[in-house]
Formats: C-alpha cells, structure tokens, sequence
C-alpha cells in the first residue's frame, strides 16, 4: 500500500532563507509524485509533479523537488523564501489509479 | 474555464440534520473525486467517480453518506443524520482520463461545522 510521510508538521524559516520541505513515500510500483500547496480557507493548488520524467522537477513559485529513488524521497526546495510563500503544503503519492495519498502536511511559517 | 466550484463553501447544521453538497467540475473532465480534511490533516480519499459510475468508495464514508454524479457532470454528496465528527472541510476534485498525469485539480472546499 502507498503512503506518504512529511517530516515536520512546522517549519519556520527567515525570509530569503532556503525552504526545504522533506517527503518521504512508500510504494510497491512507480508512483506518482505531487507536492499542493494551500492558502487558509482554500482548496489544493498543484506547485509541482514527478511523473517519471526528469527526476529534478520545476513547479511554480520558484520551488523544485527532487525525485530519489534510492531514498524514497521527494523533497520540495526554494532558494529563496518569501512572506508569500507562508501556507501548508502536501506531499502526495498516486501509482496510476485513482486514489491519491496525502501526507498529513507541512505549516511553513517566513519569519520578516 | 473556471475551475473546479463548490457550493456552499459554508455550512452550520445541528446534529441530526441532513446536508448535501455540491460540486461542479472543470467541465471537460471526466473524473470526479470527494475528499475528506479535518484540522492538521491531508485530505483523505472519499469516492471517485469515472463520469456517472461511482467506481470507489472509501471505508470511510459510512451507511449515513451517499454521493451522485447523475449525468456525468455536477456530483452532490449527502451526509445523513449528521454527527460532531462529520465537521470537516469537505474538497471536491477533477481530472481528465487520458492525460497520463493523474492530476487533480481542487475546489475551494465546503466546510461543515455540525453543532
């Protein structure tokens, strides 16, 4: 059975700090990969997906995940935080069904 | 295109009651899905349906939920006899068979408050 894990249910970070963002997934076939961001009050917003193309993949935002296989991970990096990027973010598997995971989220604070 | 709406984005009931939302997808979209979100948590899978055929339905969603999507376009969901642990924000989503992304796109979401 698929699942996700996010380290961290808070991360607190300096504004032009770097962002990371750690997910880990589990999965018997090759999954799917997504990372959703969400503002309070609203639904999902897709930053970015791994659909087993270029294993660094390039969302909107500037963020970036990386897909490694080896560690079964699917981290979300930005260079640069900004107050804007405050929200909580998703990490979610799908392994080509219809059903897709979320992990239980990650709150990313941006200190001024 | 408009994205995906749901309506009403809010709802006060007192346990016991019946509500019923509902969701209007992108509208080429075939596939439509209900989500379940509680406080700290993701969403959680409820049913999925492939344009009118409910194709899943999750352990989570009991005897007292039922969901529709009668022509293959708008779905409701119903709660029955709602309970204090049906409070959640209720997230409708779409995508299109085909596309061999898997892609959802979201709704804002219906929040339930149940009294």
């Amino acid at each position: 059975a698929q699942s996700v894990t996010q380290l961290g249910s808070h991360v607190s970070v300096s504004e032009g700090a770097l962002v990371l963002l750690r997910c880990n997934y589990s999965s018997s076939v090759p999954p799917y990969l997504f990372w959703y961001v969400q503002y309070p009050n609203q639904g999902l917003q897709l930053l970015l997906k791994y659909t087993s193309a270029a294993t660094l993949v390039k969302g909107i935002n500037g963020f970036e995940a990386e897909f490694k296989k080896s560690e079964t991970s699917f981290h979300l990096t930005k260079p640069s935080a900004h107050m804007s990027d405050a929200a909580e973010y998703f990490c979610a598997v799908d392994t080509g069904g219809f059903k897709t995971i979320f992990g239980a989220g990650t709150r990313l604070f941006v200190k001024a | 295109d408009t994205g995906v709406s749901q309506d009403p984005r809010h709802k006060i009931t007192k346990r016991g009651q019946n509500v019923t939302f509902r969701c209007d997808p992108i509208s080429e979209h075939n596939r439509l899905y209900w989500y379940r979100q509680t406080l700290g948590q993701g969403p959680e899978f409820l049913t999925y349906f492939q344009n009118e055929a409910q194709l899943e339905k999750s352990r989570l969603l009991s005897d007292r939920f039922s969901a529709e999507r009668p022509k293959g376009s708008f779905s409701t969901l119903e709660i029955q006899r709602t309970e204090q642990g049906d409070s959640a924000m209720y997230l409708c989503a779409s995508s299109l068979e085909g596309t061999g992304t898997y892609e959802q796109y979201f709704g804002p979401g219906t929040r339930l408050t149940v009294t």
